[in-house]
């Protein structure tokens, strides 16, 4: 079982739609959980962290964490073609290391 | 906000050179920096983590004398890669946390595209 699992996609959705990602994770001990958007040929950049169960909101985004279910999901209102673009869910080791754990993200693709 | 900076963007080297790359946080002070490797579609693996003054940590598979990691102050990583092969070749990034902000994301520098020929 990988660490963060995410489907790999590419999941398409109409301008205007909303965009569901989700993410598992098996490390039950973990208590940050990040996403990131990463365009093709760039860095990642932090959209959006998460700590406590419930709904997170910025903006366009929310953030949905269940640690009971070991689930976090990244919900995206009103999709833009500028969306488009790989979401990496991080989970952050509760190894005391501070290391952050990928998974393999999931390609979006927002249609006009 | 926090901004890490990376260089070189990319870099073009022969087979068997060595070559590295800076990792600097511009704007606070990095206790931990985390090296990754990424290839065409797959996600990150981490590689490394640098600890200010002390000895890097290498995950499982990582060759620590290949991959030389130095992290002599807080705000600068820096990652060799000895010998390089063209299995080298692939998207190095680094990360930093920072020191004053524990347990929130981390900032990324924008990435090194290093092709070995």
């Amino acid at each position: 079982q990988k660490e963060v699992e995410q489907n790999s996609g590419p999941l398409s959705v109409p301008e205007g739609a909303i965009a569901s990602l989700n993410c598992t994770y098996s490390d039950r001990g973990s208590q940050s959980f990040f996403w990131y958007r990463q365009y093709s040929g760039k860095s990642p950049e932090l959209i959006m962290s998460i700590y406590s169960n419930g709904d997170k909101e910025d903006g366009r985004f929310t953030a949905q964490l269940n640690k009971a279910s070991q689930y976090v999901s990244l919900l995206i209102r009103d999709s833009q073609p500028s969306d488009s673009a790989t979401y990496l869910c991080a989970v952050m080791s509760s190894s005391n290391t501070g290391k952050l754990i990928f998974g393999q993200g999931t390609t979006l693709q927002v249609k006009p | 906000g926090a901004v890490v900076s990376q260089h070189p963007s990319w870099v073009i080297c022969k087979s068997g050179t060595s070559v590295k790359i800076e990792c600097r946080s511009l704007d606070f002070q990095a206790t931990t920096m985390f090296w990754y490797r990424q290839f065409p579609k797959q996600s990150l693996m981490l590689m490394a983590t640098s600890n200010e003054g002390s000895k890097a940590t290498y995950e499982q598979g990582v060759e620590k004398d290949k991959f030389l990691i130095n992290h002599a102050s807080l705000t600068l990583s820096t990652l060799t890669v000895t010998s390089a092969h063209p299995e080298d070749s692939s998207f190095y990034i680094c990360s930093a946390r920072d020191k004053d902000t524990y347990n929130y994301g981390y900032t990324f520098g924008s990435g090194t595209r290093l092709t070995v020929v």
